[in-house]
């Protein structure tokens, strides 16, 4: 079946140090999306990505989707303590498609 | 005060119960979704509704049924079929992509512990 991998499982940084997570598609996707779980909490939506190529900014996140639309990275320049959670991607194959999620990146930093 | 709701926040049940879990929502979507979420792990799809009185299995339905009788609620029987329903459960809706999102809407989950 249709699968997403997202990499790394686990990630543990310095406050201050940078973050980046990735999402990869063995198939060409018609569209992804990113959201954010803080700890004990419920997802919630970030970003949606569309075009060939599209790089969206957030404050400090920074989402982009590849040229060949298979794969999707989020960016998090100098993370701060409200960072933490895990951070899902969620591709859509097609328009009809359900979404995937994939297996998420989890957050966590020395403050 | 737009939103989806879940109740209750925490349920306790004894093996070989059925168990249903509410999920409301105020946003006029017609999409609902519920997904199940182990200690540590990513999302998984139970069961979804496009539209009212309509439903289609997820990747885990064994164990679990549901009903979408209105626009607003999609309920979520945990059966005593399901080997392991100790689990966070999370309902989550989204509208018509206008304008080609997306977007999904969660609730605030609900966390069954059967003992």
């Amino acid at each position: 079946g249709q699968q997403v991998m997202q990499i790394p499982q686990y990630q543990h940084v310095q406050e201050g140090e940078d973050f980046t997570t990735y999402c990869n598609s063995s198939t060409t996707l018609s569209n992804i999306q990113w959201y954010k779980q803080r700890p004990g909490g419920h997802p919630v939506f970030l970003i949606q990505l569309v075009k060939s190529g599209e790089v969206k900014k957030q404050k400090r996140l920074t989402f982009q989707f590849g040229e060949a639309k298979k794969n999707s990275s989020l960016h998090i320049t100098a993370t701060q303590t409200t960072d933490v959670g895990t951070y899902f991607c969620a591709p859509m194959y097609s328009s009809a498609s359900k979404i995937i999620f994939g297996s998420g990146t989890r957050l966590s930093i020395r403050p | 005060d737009g939103g989806i709701t879940q109740s209750p926040k925490y349920l306790f049940r004894k093996e070989g119960q059925n168990v249903t879990l509410s999920c409301e929502q105020n946003l006029n979507h017609d999409a609902m979704y519920w997904y199940r979420q182990d200690p540590g792990q990513g999302l998984r799809l139970i069961y979804y509704s496009q539209i009212v009185n309509d439903f289609q299995k997820g990747d885990i339905a064994e164990g679990y049924s549901v009903s979408r009788e209105k626009k607003e609620s999609f309920p979520l029987t945990v059966t005593s079929a399901q080997k392991n329903p100790t689990a966070f459960y999370l309902c989550a809706s989204r509208g018509q992509a206008a304008m080609g999102s997306y977007e999904q809407y969660f609730g605030p989950g609900t966390r069954l512990t059967v003992t």
